[in-house]
């Protein structure tokens, strides 16, 4: 089955690390995000992708970095970790043109210490 | 950009109560109004959407209505049950844009 999968699900780091955050999809989705869920603030967007070598900055982008080499994959770059980006990430994937349904990936808890 | 707004931020009912949960947005470009269900722990899921060309849909007891004039839909859901008890997010865009989301609505169904 066609899926979306992020890894690691968990991750502890210290600050100043580079991270990264894989994101794989098989449906071949053209499209695919990655956002930030803090306690109430929901889902924000950092960055999205709307197709191979397309990449897009969204609503807090600062401090991360996204690049499409293929369509499976859109890797989240945390080029010196803060503490402040102690979150959930979530990516997701969706068509484009027709269908506007964003699948989820389960989620990667980042703590940065 | 997209300025979205939740309306109640968390919401307690009796089990086979009604829930109204309400979204309001300000760009008038928005064309595709879908609602995203969480449950503690997992990931969102959508659970029903709308265009802008209809004005009402209907899946089981979900429901959403879409007032474009006032910039606004909502979710209704009849006869609520436990596990319906989740995080519910509007995330009104153009069709084909990237989704943002509003900041959530917390619903609690007692039995």
């Amino acid at each position: 089955d066609a899926e979306i999968t992020q890894s690691p699900r968990h991750k502890i780091t210290e600050t100043g690390r580079q991270v990264t955050l894989a994101c794989h999809q098989t449906w071949n989705h053209n499209n695919m995000f990655w956002y930030r869920q803090d306690l109430g603030h929901g889902l924000r967007l950092i960055h999205y992708s709307y197709g191979v070598q397309d990449t897009n900055k969204g609503e807090v982008s600062d401090g991360y970095s996204v690049s499409r080499s293929n369509t499976e994959d859109l890797p989240l770059t945390l080029e010196s970790a803060a503490s402040s980006q102690t979150s959930v990430y979530f990516c997701a994937s969706s068509e484009s043109g027709g269908s506007n349904i964003q699948y989820f990936g389960a989620g990667t808890r980042l703590s940065v210490l | 950009g997209e300025n979205v707004e939740q309306h109640p931020s968390t919401l307690s009912v009796q089990e086979g109560d009604s829930a109204v949960i309400k979204c309001t947005y300000s760009d008038s470009a928005s064309n595709y109004f879908p609602w995203y269900k969480q449950e503690l722990g997992k990931r969102p899921q959508l659970i029903i959407d709308i265009r802008s060309n209809v004005g009402e849909k209907k899946d089981q007891r979900i429901a959403v209505t879409l007032n474009k004039t006032a910039k606004h839909f909502s979710l209704h859901i009849t006869e609520t049950q436990p596990e319906d008890s989740a995080v519910y997010f509007c995330a009104p865009n153009q069709a084909g844009t990237a989704l943002i989301f509003g900041k959530g609505t917390t619903l609690s169904v007692s039995s």
